[in-house]
């Protein structure tokens, strides 16, 4: 079974900050992949930055970077130079490979960008 | 904008009724999920639809069904609905291949019993 924990229910950052939002994660699969999603208060979920468990390299998207270390079993997100629209509610998930499509979502962090 | 469309946006049913939600999957994309999202929690699996048959379920009850049309379009049917299945629906449609991909989703429906 997989399992997401994020242990941030809520932060407060100000604005033009750096912020670290937390995750680890366990699964006996070898292969998988980690996602971070977006959900303002409208309600979709906004894809943001994706890795997989072998890759070498740490995910990187404009001002989101993905902290992978795999002994570790932590996908930590890294929110560069924060705006005020970033506040939002954040969702560490992961998704088996090989598998079907399901996704295993932590119970999320509220972000608030303060001006 | 993911390419992915959810009807209703907001829907109002009492204790009992049925319901029925749809989700128009991106262009191209075989694979749809569903989640359901109660306020404050993160989503949780329903099941996933891939090429019109069922490809995995989560821990709900047969009451909760779906289906996937040949145009990739799909719906969740909610029976005898109770006031715990108050809360946001997610349809989430992707692309089924060896590796991951990216799953795009809908702005979900709100469903609230009464």
């Amino acid at each position: 079974a997989q399992k997401i924990t994020q242990t941030q229910p809520g932060m407060f950052v100000q604005e033009k900050e750096a912020v670290t939002l937390d995750c680890t994660y366990d699964t006996s699969d070898p292969s998988y992949g980690l996602f971070w999603y977006k959900q303002p208060s409208s309600g979709e979920m906004i894809f943001l930055i994706y890795q997989g468990s072998y890759d070498q390299q740490n995910a990187t998207e404009g001002r989101y970077s993905l902290n992978f270390q795999k002994a570790r079993k932590s996908a930590n997100l890294v929110i560069s130079a924060s705006q005020l629209g970033d506040s939002a509610m954040y969702f560490c998930a992961m998704r088996q490979n090989f598998g079907n499509e399901k996704l295993t979502f932590g119970t999320g962090t509220r972000l608030t960008i303060i001006p | 904008e993911t390419g992915v469309t959810q009807s209703p946006t907001h829907l109002i049913k009492t204790r009992g009724q049925q319901v029925t939600l749809r989700c128009s999957s991106q262009s191209g994309h075989n694979t749809v999920s569903w989640y359901q999202q109660a306020l404050g929690q993160g989503p949780q699996f329903i099941f996933q639809y891939y090429r019109e048959e069922e490809n995995g379920r989560g821990n709900f009850p047969p009451r909760f069904s779906g289906l996937q049309f040949p145009n990739y379009s799909s719906e969740l049917n909610v029976n005898a609905l109770e006031l715990d299945d108050s809360a946001l629906y997610l349809c989430a449609s992707s692309v089924k291949t060896d590796e991951n991909t990216e799953a795009f989703f809908g702005q979900g429906t709100r469903l609230t019993v009464v």
